[in-house]
């Protein structure tokens, strides 16, 4: 069975710098996706960012970016020139590509991040 | 346009009590899924829609867990017999895609149910 696994409960950033949330995963198959949730408080969890494991270069949207390491199965989420609105809880997730997949996500514990004005 | 929408957004229900969660996927997607996410974990799968065909229910933790999505558009989630140990967020999201891939999924905000 797949695993995530985020090693940081909490992260804090200053605004206007750049933090990195770990996410590392245990799976045996070779074709998967990954992907980066947030969820505000009390407001519902949006997409991030996606990486297809098949892709070596890395995912990037905006402020976001990730650091996409297949052999030691880490992915790791940038965010840089962090903005008040990027506190969070950050998610971490996997998704099967094999054909009898149905496409759940799977789901570290998650990484609550402040930004410090 | 409109995205997943869940109702009650809150429930608070006594022990033994039935409870219904319902949810209202993005209009045309095909697939949905429900996750139960307990205070301070990520969410955790609980079943899979394609369209009415209810094609995964591992997830759901008892027989006590019931999905239906009769006409391949809204679903509802039944507690039956509730217990303490089944408060948690009860999230729904929906997909265009009837297979995962890197298609996003997108959530509803949750219903939050508290048992006592």
């Amino acid at each position: 069975a797949q695993t995530v696994t985020q090693s940081q409960p909490e992260m804090s950033v200053q605004e206007a710098e750049t933090v990195t949330l770990s996410c590392t995963y245990d799976t045996s198959e070779s074709d998967y996706y990954l992907f980066w949730y947030k969820q505000p408080p009390s407001r519902q969890m949006i997409l991030v960012i996606r990486q297809e494991a098949y892709k070596q270069q890395n995912a990037t949207e905006n402020r976001f970016s990730v650091n996409f390491q297949k052999a030691a199965k880490s992915f790791s989420l940038k965010i840089s020139d962090s903005q008040l609105g990027d506190a969070a809880m950050y998610f971490c997730a996997y998704r099967s590509a094999s054909r009898g997949s149905q496409g759940n996500l799977i789901f570290g514990k998650g990484t609550k991040l402040s930004v410090k004005p | 346009g409109a995205g997943v929408s869940q109702s009650p957004r809150y429930k608070v229900a006594k022990r033994g009590q039935d409870v219904a969660l319902r949810c209202d996927p993005i209009s045309g997607h095909v697939s949905l899924f429900w996750y139960q996410q307990a205070l301070g974990q990520g969410p955790e799968f609980l079943t899979y829609f394609q369209n009415e065909a209810q094609l995964d229910k591992s997830g759901l933790p008892s027989d006590r867990f019931f999905a239906e999505r009769p006409e391949g558009s809204v679903s509802t989630l039944k507690i039956q017999r509730t217990q303490q140990e089944d408060s948690a967020v009860y999230l729904c999201a929906s997909s265009t895609t009837p297979y995962g891939g890197s298609h996003e999924q997108f959530f509803g905000p949750g219903t939050r149910l508290t048992v006592l």
